[in-house]
């Protein structure tokens, strides 16, 4: 089993260029949740999704879109990107269990120019 | 507001035992998450706690007290491979994790 996998890993981008970041999971979960990291600052939650079809936004939704149009795929969207983009972003799923543990892809660590 | 707060950075000795502390005031609370991530790598699960008391798993304990809005993770007989950040995570009311900004801890031989 591949557990979560996010495509691409690194990417660097012109501002106002657009691109989508896969994220695809084989654990069968319900939750995805797409997370950016920066230095000195916690995970931050961009959108999040509950199940096939179903999105929702987190604590910093904007300039980004998202689909669940399978359950085992997340994307996110960045339309025209910013520098303030740059960041490494962390795709992750979960069931919404008791313990609620969510399961980390690798990460894409992504510089906007 | 919501807030975690965690030390920034700590070094600890290989062989000896280290506490990473975490104080938090949430929205609600619905649970308290403890992680670990290597540099450059993913956030990996280590423990969770939802009530008062200390959780033992293996070199690894997590306390957590709801009164206080504390919680610290304790590390024994640490190993070299020890050295990561350590992220303190709380779900909140809405039951979203808000997360701390992790304590970087260095092993030193």
């Amino acid at each position: 089993n591949a557990g979560v996998t996010q495509t691409p890993k690194f990417r660097v981008l012109k501002t106002g260029q657009s691109m989508t970041l896969l994220c695809a999971q084989d654990m069968n979960h319900e939750y995805m949740y797409w997370y950016r990291q920066d230095p000195g600052m916690g995970l931050r939650l961009i959108h999040y999704s509950v199940g096939e079809g179903t999105t929702a936004k987190g604590e910093v939704p904007d300039g980004y879109n998202v689909s669940r149009l399978k359950k085992q795929n997340f994307l996110l969207g960045l339309e025209s990107a910013a520098p303030s983009q740059t960041s490494v972003y962390f795709c992750a799923t979960g069931w919404r269990d008791v313990t609620d543990t969510q399961y980390f892809g690798p990460g894409t660590r992504l510089t906007v120019l | 507001g919501q807030n975690i707060d965690q030390p920034t950075e700590m070094t600890a000795t290989e062989g000896a035992i280290v506490q990473i502390n975490c104080t938090y005031q949430t929205s609600g609370f619905n649970g308290l998450f403890w992680y670990q991530q290597h540099a450059g790598e993913a956030p990996t699960f280590l423990s969770y706690n939802v009530l008062d008391g200390l959780e033992e798993k293996g070199r690894f304990s997590s306390f957590l007290s709801r009164s206080k809005g504390y919680s610290y993770l304790l590390l024994k007989e640490l190993q070299m491979k020890d050295s990561a950040s350590y992220l303190c995570a709380v779900r909140d009311s809405n039951y979203q994790l808000i997360w701390g900004a992790g304590t970087k801890l260095i092993i030193k031989p």
